[in-house]
């Protein structure tokens, strides 16, 4: 099964700026990984899905990379608003492209006004 | 857009008894549901895989005589924590994968179930 690192515990950054969130993995190449949201006391939330041939995926002020080679992906909030403050978890399939996913620990982002 | 929902969100059991959650695809057909666990401050881990009409695969370490999955039909699947003990208290979380499509990106959440064992 994967191993996943998500960088920080927390993160603080100030209302505008950029928030950049990490996600390590190790072992096999995965066919896809994903992010979530996840606020206090709910599911998570699917944001995006990236597969393992793109290099690059936007949506509205989020923007994902992934890079197979160093077996990373990163997470953009442009623009950030003291509404996108949640936990943001990386997810991988346990194989492959299993619908199993296992989930990185999160990053819980504070952004302030 | 597609919706899963749990029942209860939060439940209360006393010790020794038995507990019921329900995760439910309320517009789409859910071949396949999967149930996590999440313990304050951690990540989700996925307890087992269940698909509808037969036996729920249960991860490494997860008791399957201890929580008891049922996946009868393609919008429900329970979840039913037999003799609870005070360490059960967590966060249960089922996901739903509806049919076809490309298999990562048809996941969708419920809302989750907190469940207390006094």
């Amino acid at each position: 099964s994967q191993k996943i690192e998500q960088n920080s515990e927390a993160l603080n950054i100030q209302e505008g700026k950029t928030a950049t969130l990490t996600c390590n993995y190790t072992n096999y190449s995965p066919a896809y990984l994903q992010w979530y949201r996840q606020d206090p006391g709910r599911g998570p939330v699917f944001l995006l899905l990236i597969r393992e041939n793109e290099k690059e995926k936007r949506k509205e002020r989020l923007k994902v990379t992934f890079d197979t080679t160093l077996k990373q992906s990163l997470f953009h909030i442009t623009a950030s608003q003291p509404a996108d403050s949640a936990t943001y978890l990386c997810a991988l399939p346990y194989s492959g492209s299993a619908r199993q996913l296992t989930f990185g620990s999160g990053t819980q982002l504070t952004v302030l006004p | 857009g597609a919706v899963v929902s749990q029942h209860p969100s939060r439940v209360i059991c006393k010790s020794g008894t038995s507990v019921k959650i329900e995760c439910r695809s309320l517009d789409f057909q859910a071949t396949t549901m999967f149930w996590y666990r999440q313990f304050p401050k951690q990540s989700l881990m996925l307890m087992a895989t269940s698909n509808e009409g037969s036996k729920a695969t249960y991860e490494q370490g997860v008791e399957k005589d201890k929580f008891l999955i049922n996946h009868a039909s393609l919008t429900l699947s329970t979840l039913t924590v037999t003799s609870a003990h005070p360490e059960d208290s967590s966060f249960y979380i089922c996901s739903a994968s509806a049919r076809g499509g490309y298999s990562g990106n048809t996941i969708y959440f419920g809302e989750g179930s907190w469940l207390t064992v006094v």
